[in-house]
């Protein structure tokens, strides 16, 4: 059965940079690309960017352009994501979630990082 | 970006009503919108894609329509378990949003 499993919750300084894992089972992994999506405290979805697992490339939204970085390993069905310079609106859990490659649809999902940035 | 707004952002309602949400894109995305199911502490569910088709396992009760701006959710006999806050999204456009959800509670 598919499965995406998370890096556990992480606890960060302000400034400091973070890195979620997520591990991928149950299906070819090159096969469907991976977003990211988080929901700060009390607020809603908010996407953060995508993978292409096959060929590596990546699209981050603006907001997060310049300290986000995602990548895979696909020899263990792994990708990432590291978001540095963080701040207190970081503050947030991250989801990563399995995208079907025609319309970008998020089918499975994973069970959600809790970061939390302190100053 | 593509904004992409809800309404209403939240609503009462009873077990065995009907509920429609509406969600409206700023630009036109043809059929490139879904609906996610969300309940605290877990991971967002997908309950339609493109616009319309329901994902499976999801229950029928559950159905989606619209094209090029606007979209709309319908839960027909509202169950216990359908509590929750939903969410379009649009993936036309990067980067992909999500509409501020609508939080479905009970009357």
């Amino acid at each position: 059965q598919v499965q995406l499993v998370q890096s556990g919750a992480e606890v960060k300084r302000a400034g400091a940079s973070v890195k979620v894992s997520c591990r991928a089972s149950g299906y070819t992994f090159s096969h469907y690309y991976i977003h990211w999506i988080r929901q700060a405290p009390g607020q809603g979805l908010e996407w953060v960017g995508w993978i292409n697992p096959q060929s590596g490339g990546s699209t981050s939204a603006q907001k997060f352009q310049g300290r986000v970085t995602m990548t895979r390993d696909t020899s263990i069905s792994t990708a990432y994501m590291e978001l540095r310079s963080l701040r207190s609106d970081d503050t947030a859990v991250y989801f990563c979630a399995r995208a079907v490659l025609a319309e970008q649809q998020s089918d499975f999902w994973g069970q959600g990082t809790r970061v939390t940035v302190s100053s | 970006d593509t904004l992409m707004t809800q309404s209403p952002s939240s609503l009462s309602a009873s077990v065995g009503d009907r509920v429609t949400i509406t969600c409206r894109a700023s630009h036109p995305i043809i059929k490139y919108l879904h609906w996610y199911q969300h309940k605290p502490g877990k991971a967002p569910k997908l309950l339609i894609y493109a616009a319309s088709t329901l994902q499976s396992g999801v229950p029928s009760r559950f159905s989606g329509s619209g094209s090029g701006t606007d979209f709309t959710l319908t839960i027909d006999s509202l169950q216990p378990d359908d509590f929750a806050t939903y969410y379009c999204q649009q993936c036309y456009n990067a980067p992909f949003t999500f509409g501020p959800g609508t939080k479905v509670d009970i009357k």
